[in-house]
């Protein structure tokens, strides 16, 4: 069974300073997928960046990397230059390509202080 | 391009009632999901659809809970009847297979926050 784990449940970073947010997963399939989502406080849920497990380097969108180390079976999301509007929780997400399945993390809460 | 578009946004009832979400996925999508989201247990899968056929409902919490596609264009909700427990933020998400295949990120509607008191 598929299972996906964000260890933080809330992070603080200063302003302009790189951040790292953990997510492990856990799946017996060769194919999958893994994405960042945010959510600020607004609720929305917005798409940040994406992984296949067949991709050979690590994905990047902007500030965004994710530092992907599939032996470790790890997917860590790294902002770069956090700024104020970076404040949201965030959540890593895994889908099986077998089913289509799309599970989420718990989430981590991610403060950036001026 | 319109997005995922999810109705009522808020919903406040009675114990007891039956309550009915909806959800409009983008054009041209075929995969649809809903997702419960409350600060004890997260985000959780309740069920998904792939070309309006239920794939996996393992995750609807009990028999009070039951969804429906009846095109590709709509999908329900419903809870009935409807408990304090069941007080969440629901969202629907949709996807497609087009540009990266299953890796095509799903696309989120605004949520409905259901209020059962």
């Amino acid at each position: 069974a598929q299972k996906i784990t964000q260890t933080q449940p809330g992070m603080f970073v200063q302003e302009k300073e790189a951040v790292t947010l953990d997510c492990t997963y856990d799946t017996s399939d060769p194919s999958y997928g893994l994405f960042w989502y945010k959510q600020p406080s607004s609720g929305e849920m917005i798409f940040l960046i994406y992984q296949g497990s067949y991709d050979q380097q690590n994905a990047t969108e902007g500030r965004y990397s994710l530092n992907f180390q599939k032996a470790r079976k790890s997917a860590n999301l790294v902002i770069s230059a956090s700024q104020l509007g970076d404040s949201a929780m965030y959540f890593c997400a895994m889908r099986d390509f077998n089913t289509g399945k799309l599970i989420f993390g718990q989430g981590t809460t991610l403060q950036v202080k001026p | 391009d319109a997005g995922v578009i999810q109705s009522p946004r808020h919903e406040v009832t009675e114990m007891g009632q039956e309550v009915t979400l909806r959800c409009k996925p983008i054009s041209g999508h075929d995969y649809l999901f809903w997702y419960r989201q409350t600060m004890m247990r997260g985000l959780e899968l309740l069920i998904y659809f792939n070309n309006n056929v239920p794939i996996d409902d393992s995750g609807m919490p009990e028999d009070r809970f039951s969804a429906k596609m009846p095109n590709a264009s709509f999908s329900t909700l419903k809870i009935q009847p409807s408990e304090p427990r069941d007080s969440a933020v629901y969202f629907c998400a949709s996807s497609t297979r087009r540009d990266r295949g299953l890796g095509s990120p799903l696309h989120f509607g605004n949520g409905t926050r259901l209020t059962v008191t």
